[in-house]
């Protein structure tokens, strides 16, 4: 199947400090990436869709002066949590879906696990 | 609005079958399914597209009925391997966005 790798994969941070957080699509092209958080025990919440070449759209509820995303290559976006505060903490993940395929699966990155002291 | 999946966890034997279901309120474009490890990012078992087809995925095969807005996932003569979270991803539209169900916690005991 498709890879996408995310990075870093763990990362812990100082209250208010930004961190930024890369997707990458490895043998494919994607338009479309999407951008989930998921606390513990719980399922997976889409946060945005990443859109190459314009705005990415937000779920209702997420700040989107908070959650900066950027998707500014046909394999590559990022996703950067700033000012972040321990509230933020959580594993967040990103999926993409092959382009230019309507009967494909979206293929999830391994997750960052962002911890905010 | 977020598919209802059914049941919420089940403790099963090695060799014992095990049935999840997952219910939408909403007409549904396709169904997908996964598992995930604690610790670990989703893994895809298979997706279904309306239509009322069924998919096998060696001892996991999975159902989606349309008119009923549901699927199900049937997993045969379990595997310790097998144990996890089960969550259903649902598709509305054409959006590629899914919606995924509160998960079922599968373990299979030896």
């Amino acid at each position: 199947g498709a890879v996408v790798s995310q990075h870093p994969s763990r990362v812990i941070c100082k209250s208010g400090t930004s961190v930024k957080i890369e997707c990458r699509s490895l043998d494919f092209q994607a338009t479309t990436m999407f951008w989930y958080r998921q606390f513990p025990k719980k399922s997976l919440m889409l946060m945005a869709t990443s859109n190459e070449g314009s705005k990415a759209t937000y779920e209702q509820g997420v700040e989107k002066d908070k959650f900066l995303i950027n998707h500014a290559s046909l394999t590559l976006s990022t996703l950067t949590v700033t000012s972040a505060h321990p509230e933020d903490s959580s594993f967040y993940i990103c999926s993409a879906p092959p382009s230019g395929s309507w009967v494909e699966t979206q293929y999830f990155g391994p997750g960052t696990r962002l911890l905010v002291l | 609005q977020q598919p209802v999946q059914s049941p919420q966890a089940v403790i099963l034997r090695e060799g014992e079958d095990a049935v999840i279901n997952c219910s939408s309120s909403k007409a549904l474009y396709s169904v997908h399914w996964y598992r995930q490890k604690h610790g670990e990012a989703p893994v895809f078992l298979m997706i279904l597209l309306k239509g009322g087809e069924q998919k096998g995925h060696e001892k996991i095969s999975a159902s989606f009925n349309e008119k009923k807005q549901q699927s199900s996932l049937y997993l045969t003569a379990s595997q310790l391997s097998y144990s996890g979270t089960y969550f259903c991803g649902t598709e509305f539209g054409s959006a590629r966005q899914l919606t995924f169900g509160s998960g079922t916690q599968l373990t299979v005991l030896p």
